[in-house]
């Protein structure tokens, strides 16, 4: 089977860094994605690495080390609309499987 | 484009009640997912199908039925509702089966009372 485990709360303040870590155990793994949801939104995409490194979209990094089965989403100069759900996902030889979920909370 | 559309938005429903979830999709995708997801968890993956007349079961398929004619439509069947099926519900396309990207609807909240 497959299983991820990420940190259920976090909380950051507002112009930080924070980093959300994501462990999976799986077969047939292909990569990693992220995804974000706002309270009462459908989920969105953010990101993925199919490789190992360091991926950067604007303010958010997502990063893959295949041989520890570990990932993370950076996300800087936290702003308070980040304050929201994100999700880990694997792919490979299944449909997408989620995570539970990391809530963030961003303070002023 | 409209996206990933889904009706209704919210609905109440007594148990043994039956109801469909209706989802679309303009973006010509051959994949579509139908998810779950209960308060303070994931998505649970309940059906998916990989183009018209073809489904598959998720994770939690019980309970559910689905059906495919069209790339465009995959509407999400409850039969008798229970109140464990008290959830939001997602549908999500695709452009691959195991793509790393989906694009979600809007959601169904659903409460079965």
């Amino acid at each position: 089977g497959q299983s991820l485990e990420q940190p259920s709360e976090v909380t950051a303040v507002e112009g930080a860094i924070v980093q959300i870590n994501c462990t999976y155990q799986t077969s047939g793994f292909y990569g990693l994605s992220w995804y974000q949801q706002h309270d009462g939104g459908a989920p969105t995409f953010l990101s993925y690495n199919a490789l190992d490194g360091l991926e950067e979209t604007g303010r958010f990094s997502s990063f893959l080390s295949r041989s520890d089965s570990y990932g993370y989403l950076l996300l800087q100069e936290l702003q308070m609309k980040d304050s929201a759900s994100y999700f880990c996902a694997v792919f490979g030889n299944t449909p997408l499987v989620f995570g539970k979920g990391t809530r963030l909370s961003v303070i002023a | 484009n409209a996206g990933v559309t889904q009706t209704p938005k919210f609905r109440i429903l007594k148990i043994g009640q039956s109801m469909t979830l209706q989802c679309a999709q303009d973006m010509n995708h051959n994949y579509m997912y139908w998810y779950r997801q209960d308060p303070g968890m994931g998505l649970k993956l309940i059906y998916y199908s990989v183009g018209a007349g073809i489904t598959d079961k998720g994770e939690v398929p019980n309970g559910y039925n689905v059906s495919r004619s069209t790339t465009e439509d995959f509407p999400l069947r409850l039969e008798l509702a229970a109140p464990s099926q008290t959830s939001v519900y997602f549908c999500a396309s695709s452009t691959g089966l195991y793509s790393y990207e989906q694009y979600f609807g809007p959601g169904t909240r659903l409460t079965v009372t």
